[in-house]
């Protein structure tokens, strides 16, 4: 399968503690996004990378968030000293270069199944 | 900041046509996207509009009027499997190509 791949797809993890979510994105796109999404809410957008480079992070990324892209491959996306308010599913989404007004490349997001984090 | 707009629950018939709608307010717009999501998966995208009208996928059309900052998807023939929420979501320019989207509307098939 050639898909977004992400890892693990649950963690359960106790409050104060640390954790990290990695994503594959398919390997011609060079864009990568990092989405979050709780119980009957859209995702919402926390940050991409452009190859290696972060160029959007929302102002829902506090501090405990950092997202790393090192070889403009794979993604992590680390939560420091994690609260229960963090529970939810952390999405990654990858898309090709360009967007054309017409034509096969409409310039969507394909996105992975999901970490989903449990903070007890 | 941008405003998307969308019924937080629906319900149909199985064999039904249904439709749902989207309204947003954006400066930028650079085009609408509809994505579907079963529960516990990952959103699996439908439909692309940029221009006005509408675009057909099978059972699936949507339609756009940028004028009017609305968007609507129309299911035919629903099938059970069709229960799940549809995303609208909203593309700016120089925005890398990132989404926003509105909170879902839950669709509900009933035999």
């Amino acid at each position: 399968d050639t898909g977004v791949s992400q890892d693990p797809r649950h963690k359960i993890t106790k409050r104060g503690q640390n954790v990290t979510f990695r994503c594959d994105p398919i390997s011609e796109h060079n864009r990568l996004y990092w989405y979050r999404q709780t119980l009957g809410q859209g995702p919402e957008f926390l940050t991409y990378f452009q190859n290696e480079a972060q160029l959007e992070k929302s102002r829902l990324l506090s501090d405990r968030f950092s997202a790393e892209r090192p070889k403009g491959s794979f993604s992590t996306l680390e939560i420091q000293r994690t609260e229960q308010g963090d529970s939810a599913m952390y999405l990654c989404a990858s898309s090709p270069p360009g967007v054309m007004t017409s034509g096969a490349n409409t310039g969507e997001l394909f996105f992975g199944e999901g970490s989903r984090l449990t903070v007890l | 900041g941008q405003n998307i707009d969308q019924p937080t629950e629906m319900t149909a018939t199985e064999g039904a046509i249904v439709q749902i709608n989207c309204t947003y307010q954006t400066s930028g717009f650079n085009g609408l996207f509809w994505y579907q999501q079963h529960a516990g998966e990952a959103p699996t995208f439908l439909s692309y509009n940029v221009l006005d009208g509408l675009e057909e996928k099978g059972r699936f059309s949507s339609f756009l009027s940028r004028s009017k900052g609305y968007s609507y998807l129309l299911l035919k023939e629903l099938q059970m499997k069709d229960s799940a929420s549809y995303l609208c979501a909203v593309r700016r320019l120089r925005e890398g190509g990132k989404l926003i989207f509105g909170q879902g509307t839950e669709l509900s098939v009933k035999p």
